[in-house]
């Protein structure tokens, strides 16, 4: 069991650039979440995934924002035209299909806009 | 909008000492119960998952309670040690289906050594 991981770990860019951030869950689990967490609050839920369908997304998706699971294993989170307001701590979690199970949760992408 | 608060925001306890702190939550659409401890630098790690109304859960020092009638739940531990510094974060998760989990703004505890 590799865990959850996360790339890249850390994102600086200019304001108005593009990023892309990648998650690769564990390998069994069907579903995949992100989620952004700023200073002082917890994280808050962004979308998940169910295999390689996207079941829900969160009215903090703007349309900026994009995330895929193509192949139902890795997913990848962009950001288009990326505005201060996004400089968050991006956490990225899997699970098994069954609501009493925990989620396991990557070391996330800090996104600092400059 | 689903509220979950914790308190307190933060604490500071001596090692050894015990502590405990509070997750409140709707008391309605009640699903699950969900409870992590995040180290700065490190990634949330699920402690406990909590579903039946009076479940208590223990897992070493730290245990936790719940009570879904009246929509909180208590995380203890016992001896505090020093690595037990961290902040630990409830979530809520509703019977909607959405499986989206609603968090708290956490529990920051520092350990004194």
């Amino acid at each position: 069991d590799t865990g959850v991981s996360q790339d890249p770990r850390h994102k600086i860019t200019k304001r108005g650039q593009n990023v892309t951030f990648r998650c690769d869950p564990i390998s069994e689990h069907n579903r995949l979440y992100w989620y952004r967490q700023t200073l002082g609050q917890g994280p808050e839920f962004l979308t998940y995934f169910q295999n390689e369908a996207q079941l829900e997304k969160s009215r903090l998706l703007s349309d900026r924002f994009s995330a895929e699971r193509p192949k139902g294993s890795f997913s990848t989170l962009e950001i288009q035209r990326t505005e201060q307001g996004d400089s968050a701590m991006y956490l990225c979690a899997s699970s098994l299909i069954d609501g009493n199970q925990p989620q396991h949760f990557g070391d996330g992408t800090r996104l600092s806009i400059l | 909008i689903l509220n979950v608060e914790q308190s307190p925001q933060s604490l500071h306890v001596q090692e050894g000492d015990s502590t405990n702190f509070t997750c409140s939550f709707p008391s309605s659409n009640f699903y699950a119960l969900h409870w992590y401890r995040w180290e700065t630098a490190k990634s949330p790690e699920a402690l406990f998952v909590m579903t039946l109304n009076g479940d208590e859960k223990k897992k070493g020092r730290i245990s936790a309670t719940l009570n879904t009638k009246e929509g909180y739940s208590y995380l203890y531990i016992k001896g505090s040690q020093p690595e037990d510094s961290a902040t630990y974060l409830c979530a809520f998760l509703s019977n909607f289906g959405n499986e989206k989990l609603t968090f708290g703004t956490g529990t920051r505890l520092t350990i004194i050594p």
